[in-house]
């Protein structure tokens, strides 16, 4: 069953672009909301979070946009370089323990 | 200095085998996981431990068991290895309900 629906798949922009992936989520007991990026051949690394009383986090060029009414949030890269080339993930924490459902991951291509 | 270890990071063998993976913590944290990745990157979860204690325990076949000797280490077995076990293994570990940090990860394929 899966509880955080991740789009789109794959993203191909162009350097200085502003590339945006959204996730949605089902269940309303999720209280913590990380993003992990992914570089090939490694682990996922944690990128940036946010909690639900929160609207917009910002932590250098990434950006997370959390609308809690419609059970949604997204990442947004301000001015992508190409090292920011990965595999992303939004994840959800649920209220009890650390358990973390993942969404399905995005590939993004950053061209020079 | 290393916070998640996984040893090996490439695991080639030969289907029916039976093979371990280690994992390593030096962060102090409470509890540990194993994932799967599949080739579309999928990342699913296994198993998890708290303090040497099972709390999460998927629908994995019973041939996968996870071990946590003490609360720094969490080891998977395989055995009867199978040409759907392939795939990338990721270890990580979590204080409270804080987040979770990831291994390096290994790569297991079965021929």
């Amino acid at each position: 069953q899966q509880q955080v629906k991740q789009s789109p798949q794959s993203l191909i922009v162009q350097k200085g672009g502003i590339p945006i992936i959204n996730c949605a989520y089902e269940n309303t007991a999720f209280d913590y909301f990380p993003w992990y990026q992914q570089f090939p051949g490694k682990g996922p690394a944690l990128l940036i979070a946010i909690r639900p009383d929160v609207s917009e986090k910002k932590e250098g060029r990434f950006t997370i946009s959390f609308n809690k009414s419609a059970k949604q949030f997204s990442l947004h890269i301000m001015d992508s370089q190409p090292g920011d080339s990965a595999t992303y993930f939004c994840a959800a924490k649920g209220t009890s323990g650390s358990r973390l459902t993942f969404g399905e991951g995005t590939q993004l291509t950053v061209n020079p | 200095d290393t916070a998640v270890s996984q040893t090996p990071k490439y695991l080639v063998t030969q289907m029916g085998n039976d093979k371990s993976i280690k994992c390593e913590q030096n962060l102090g944290h409470d509890t540990m996981y194993w994932y799967k990745q599949d080739s579309k990157k999928f990342l699913k979860i296994m198993f998890s431990y708290n303090n040497k204690e099972l709390i999460i325990n998927e629908t994995v076949p019973n041939r996968f068991s996870p071990k946590s000797p003490d609360k720094a280490h969490l080891n998977l077995h395989i055995n009867s290895l199978e040409l759907g076990d392939s795939a990338v293994y990721f270890c990580a570990s979590s204080y409270g309900p804080g987040l979770q940090y990831f291994g390096p990860g290994t790569r297991l394929t079965v021929l």
